[in-house]
C-alpha cells in the first residue's frame, strides 16, 4: 500500500518568500505529525494533528510557521517570510493512534 | 529541545563486527523506539520497546532498556555494508498524550566492506 508522501521533495527559495509544504498521510491514519531536521541533527517536533481535535502547536518555532489539515487527511505546513535558519528537511509522519509513526521521505528546504 | 544524548556520535566498523549505540533520555516514557535514516531523508522504524520491557530482539537487532538509568542501547550483530546509516532513538513523553516523539541527536554508523 501507499506510504506517506510529501511534496515537493526539494524546495529552494529566496529569503523573505513564503513556502508551502504538503503531506499526504497513509489513508485512515488519524494522527499526523510534522518534524524538522536541521543538518546533522535529530528531529525536532513541530505540530501534531489528531482527528478533529485542536492541534498541538507547541513545537512551532515562531509565528511564521503554521499548518493545517483539511478533511482529516492532507496537511500543509506554511512558512512565511522564510529565513536562512529555516533551511532543513521537513518530515511528516502519520499513525493510527499514537504509536508506530510512519515517516514520509521529507522535503529539503533551502533558503538562500 | 532534544530528549537526550546518543553515544557515540559516529561509529566506523568492519563488516561482520557488531555495532552498539547508546541513548539516554530525560522524561518518563511509555516506550522507546529506534529509527534508521539513510541519506538524511525518510526514517524507517526498526523496533519499539515498552517501558516494562528490558530487552527485545528483531533479527540482527537487540535493544535493551534501563528505565532506572533512563538509557537504551541498540546492538546490530554481524553488521553489513548495507547497515551504513544514521540511527536515532526516540521516546514519547508519558506526561503528554499526543504521541509526539522526542529524538536523540543520532549515531552515524559506517560499515566498511
Amino acid at each position: 500500500g501507499a506510504g506517506v508522501s510529501q511534496s515537493p521533495s526539494n524546495k529552494v527559495t529566496e529569503k523573505g518568500k513564503d513556502v508551502e509544504l504538503r503531506c499526504d498521510p497513509i489513508s485512515g491514519h488519524t494522527a499526523l505529525y510534522w518534524y524538522r531536521q536541521s543538518l546533522g541533527q535529530g528531529l525536532e517536533f513541530l505540530i501534531y494533528f489528531q482527528g478533529n481535535s485542536a492541534p498541538d502547536k507547541s513545537g512551532l518555532p515562531s509565528d511564521r510557521f503554521s499548518a493545517e489539515r483539511t478533511g482529516g487527511s492532507v496537511s500543509t505546513l506554511t512558512i512565511q517570510r522564510t529565513q536562512q535558519e529555516d533551511s532543513a528537511v521537513y518530515l511528516c509522519a502519520s499513525s493510527l493512534g499514537t504509536q508506530n509513526q510512519f515517516f514520509g521521505p521529507g522535503t529539503r528546504l533551502t533558503v538562500l | 529541545s532534544q530528549q537526550g544524548e546518543e553515544d557515540p556520535q559516529a561509529l566506523s566498523i568492519q563488516e561482520g563486527e557488531n555495532a552498539t549505540m547508546n541513548c539516554s533520555y530525560k522524561t518518563s516514557i511509555n516506550n522507546l523506539q529506534w529509527y534508521r535514516q539513510n541519506s538524511g531523508r525518510g526514517l524507517v522504524h526498526l523496533i519499539l520497546i515498552r517501558s516494562n520491557e528490558r530487552e527485545k530482539h528483531s533479527g540482527r537487532l537487540r535493544v535493551t532498556l534501563d528505565t532506572s538509568k533512563k538509557s537504551s542501547s541498540l546492538l546490530i550483530t554481524a553488521s553489513r555494508a548495507a547497515d551504513t546509516a544514521s540511527y536515532f532513538c526516540a521516546t514519547d513523553d508519558r506526561s503528554s498524550n499526543t504521541g509526539k516523539l522526542i529524538f536523540g541527536q543520532g549515531t552515524t554508523l559506517q560499515v566498511k566492506p
